[in-house]
């Protein structure tokens, strides 16, 4: 595996469930990223985490809860979502959070809330 | 605060055509840079360019050329004899230090490209 890697690509799941993205990047990176992607509106980030650690939370709901466990590794644990929730959940991952801009992204992972 | 205008939805051209995407951004720094990412229907996000604040000489690679305008706050993206390949979504994004000192890209809200045969 290369670049950045997301799983599962596509998600449906009712309000009541419990669910868990992962993102898994092989570019030796320090820093990664968790973006919101919803139909006709901008990239929304939502966290980011640089050598396991976060660093920025902007303003997420506690319904999406993350975790680093590695500098290899996130993910983006889902309860008790809203219809509004329904997007493309997009990981990325950079050099370190000081000092690259450059984010590589995964491929996302479609999700709908019923 | 940071903004990135992407004005243009949708574009459709005809293969072979030239296409300007235009891209316009708000900043109180002094030290950004910007970005232009294409995302094909496969959903991940390509790097194509970063360009920082204090470089305004255009760039081309390929058949692709940006033009950095400082005095317009504009960073406008051309495809040259554009081909259906090209079809995807663009996005431009402003990259800044938030007060938590991580680098953070604002994005716009893209525009979608299509090249027809």
């Amino acid at each position: 595996e290369t670049g950045v890697t997301q799983t599962p690509r596509h998600l449906v799941m009712g309000m009541t469930n419990k669910k868990s993205l992962k993102c898994e990047q092989h570019l030796g990176h320090n820093a990664m990223y968790w973006y919101k992607q919803s139909a006709k509106k901008p990239l929304e980030l939502m966290f980011v985490y640089s050598l396991e650690e976060r660093v920025e939370n902007n303003s997420v709901p506690s319904r999406f809860s993350p975790e680093c466990p590695n500098s290899s590794h996130l993910f983006l644990h889902l309860h008790t979502l809203q219809p509004e929730d329904s997007a493309l959940y997009l990981c990325a991952s950079s050099q370190d959070h000081r000092d690259a801009y450059e984010q590589y992204f995964g491929p996302g992972t479609r999700l709908t809330v019923t | 605060a940071q903004k990135v205008t992407q004005a243009q939805t949708e574009i459709s051209v005809v293969e072979k055509e030239d296409v300007t995407l235009d891209c316009v951004y708000e900043t109180r720094d002094t030290t950004y840079y910007l970005f232009w990412y294409k995302q094909p229907p496969s959903g991940e996000l390509v790097f194509l360019i970063r360009r920082n604040s204090f470089d305004e000489q255009n760039e081309i690679s390929g058949r692709y050329s940006w033009n950095f305008q400082k005095s317009t706050s504009s960073f406008n993206f051309t495809i040259t004899a554009s081909q259906v390949v090209d079809s995807a979504v663009y996005f431009c994004a402003l990259g800044w230090i938030s007060s938590g000192s991580a680098r953070q890209l604002t994005f716009g809200s893209g525009t979608q490209l299509t090249v027809l045969p």
